[in-house]
């Protein structure tokens, strides 16, 4: 069974950092584009950021461009998101995802989010 | 940036009706045009990609068209376990999502 598992999130103040993690199992993970896709309480759905299956090309939605880092570690199966320079805009349920194996079809796995509460 | 927008924001409707979700994109983006289902405290689920394509394991009730600027999901006969939140997103280059149509019971 495909698995998504994040962790990491939390409360930090503005101007803080944290670093999410993603744990995946039930598929190659080495095989797949992953994503970040995160959602603010109430409010709909933004894509953050994704990564390449060998981690050479990495695209950034423009609000978070140069403060977050999305990396993988392929032979632990996981994906990373750091997050620097946190706002208070940046509040959201932070989804892992799994990229369709057909280019530019969306994501078609997803876990189940990890809480990112930025205030003082 | 292109910008993604659906209508209607919110839909009452009755198990058994066929209901049509629109989404239009402020340019052209082929077929690159997903739509997914978020049910209240879940992950989302992607039910079309690629305007058309079902996803393996969607019903066939929901089915997906359009190209260029104007793209519709249609639900031919509405089950109770439809009534949730749909997104489109476009993803050609970057992701982008429209900002949801929420389908309530009527």
């Amino acid at each position: 069974e495909v698995q998504l598992v994040e962790s990491g999130g939390g409360l930090v103040q503005p101007g803080g950092s944290l670093r999410l993690s993603c744990g995946a199992s039930g598929f190659t993970f080495s095989s797949h584009w992953m994503s970040w896709v995160r959602q603010a309480p109430g409010k709909g759905l933004e894509w953050v950021a994704n990564i390449k299956e060998d981690g050479s090309e990495t695209y950034y939605v423009d609000s978070v461009e140069g403060r977050f880092t999305i990396s993988r570690d392929n032979p632990k199966n996981s994906l990373y998101l750091q997050m620097n320079s946190l706002r208070v805009e940046d509040t959201a349920l932070y989804y892992c995802a799994r990229d369709h194996p057909v280019a530019t079809a969306g994501h078609d796995c997803w876990g189940q989010g990890t809480l990112v509460t930025v205030s003082s | 940036d292109i910008q993604m927008t659906q209508s209607p924001s919110s839909l009452s409707a009755s198990v058994g009706d066929r209901v049509t979700i629109t989404c239009r994109a402020s340019q052209s983006i082929s077929t690159y045009l997903n739509w997914y289902q978020q049910q209240p405290g879940k992950a989302p689920k992607l039910l079309i990609y690629t305007a058309s394509s079902l996803q393996s394991g969607v019903p066939s009730r929901f089915s997906g068209s359009g190209s260029g600027t104007d793209f519709f999901l249609t639900i031919s006969s509405l089950q109770p376990e439809d009534f949730a939140t749909y997104y489109c997103q476009r993803s050609h280059s970057k992701y982008t999502f429209g900002q949801g149509t929420k389908l309530e019971i009527k």
